[in-house]
């Protein structure tokens, strides 16, 4: 079964830092990867969506990569803003196709 | 543009009593819909999906059922609560299935069986 695995789980960071956030999974035989962002008590946003064939995809001050061989990915946030706190998921394909295994997120803070 | 509804945003109910969540989905057609569960530290667990009226498949088995009557609506229910259906209930939707496009979500209900 896929696992999807997240670190760190809680980040706090001074506004303006550039950061780096993590996921892994086990199965490296997915055909894309999402971002999702979650605000406190609300619905998942998605972010970026990456393909199997893409190393990495962009969207503003966000760039998600794609390592499938080693079964990893990760979200860079540029020039982090206190809007920008809130909980990042990941998530792959199951086998089955229409479900997505998402890992538990990362906690983000940014402090004014 | 395309735009999904889920209601209501809270709800209190006490173990035993039935259930009844519901979705729809504006500005778009065929979509394929999601009910998940985001459970206090165990992230989220897909429910149920459905890519066609009538059609629902289960991922996991539990206490609650799903139906889809139209096109763009998709209904969560339960006949009688237990205490472990608390939970954060999310509505999804995506244009294809089969994950390969975005999955977009509803704003969720936080249910609390007591």
């Amino acid at each position: 079964k896929q696992e999807v695995t997240q670190i760190p789980a809680a980040l706090s960071v001074p506004e303006g830092e550039n950061l780096v956030l993590n996921c892994s999974f086990t199965d490296s035989a997915i055909y894309n990867l999402q971002w999702f962002r979650q605000d406190p008590g609300k619905g998942l946003t998605s972010l970026l969506l990456i393909q199997s064939s893409q190393r990495e995809q962009t969207s503003g001050r966000l760039n998600a990569s794609l390592d499938k061989s080693s079964g990893r990915s990760t979200l860079y946030i540029a020039a982090s803003q206190p809007g920008d706190s809130a909980t990042y998921l990941c998530a792959v394909p199951s086998n089955s196709g229409y479900a997505l295994n998402f890992g538990k997120g990362t906690s983000l803070l940014v402090t004014p | 543009s395309q735009t999904i509804h889920q209601w209501p945003a809270t709800l209190v109910q006490p173990v035993g009593s039935p259930l009844s969540l519901e979705c729809t989905v504006e500005g778009t057609s065929n979509p394929n819909l999601y009910w998940y569960r985001q459970a206090a530290g165990r992230g989220l667990q897909l429910l149920f999906y459905s890519v066609g009226i009538g059609q629902i498949s289960s991922e996991v088995p539990q206490n609650l059922s799903a139906s889809r009557p139209q096109d763009r609506q998709f209904i969560l229910s339960s006949k009688k609560l237990l205490l472990s259906d608390s939970g954060f209930y999310l509505c999804a939707w995506d244009p294809y299935g089969g994950g390969n496009e975005k999955l977009f979500f509803g704003s969720g209900t936080q249910l609390s069986v007591l």
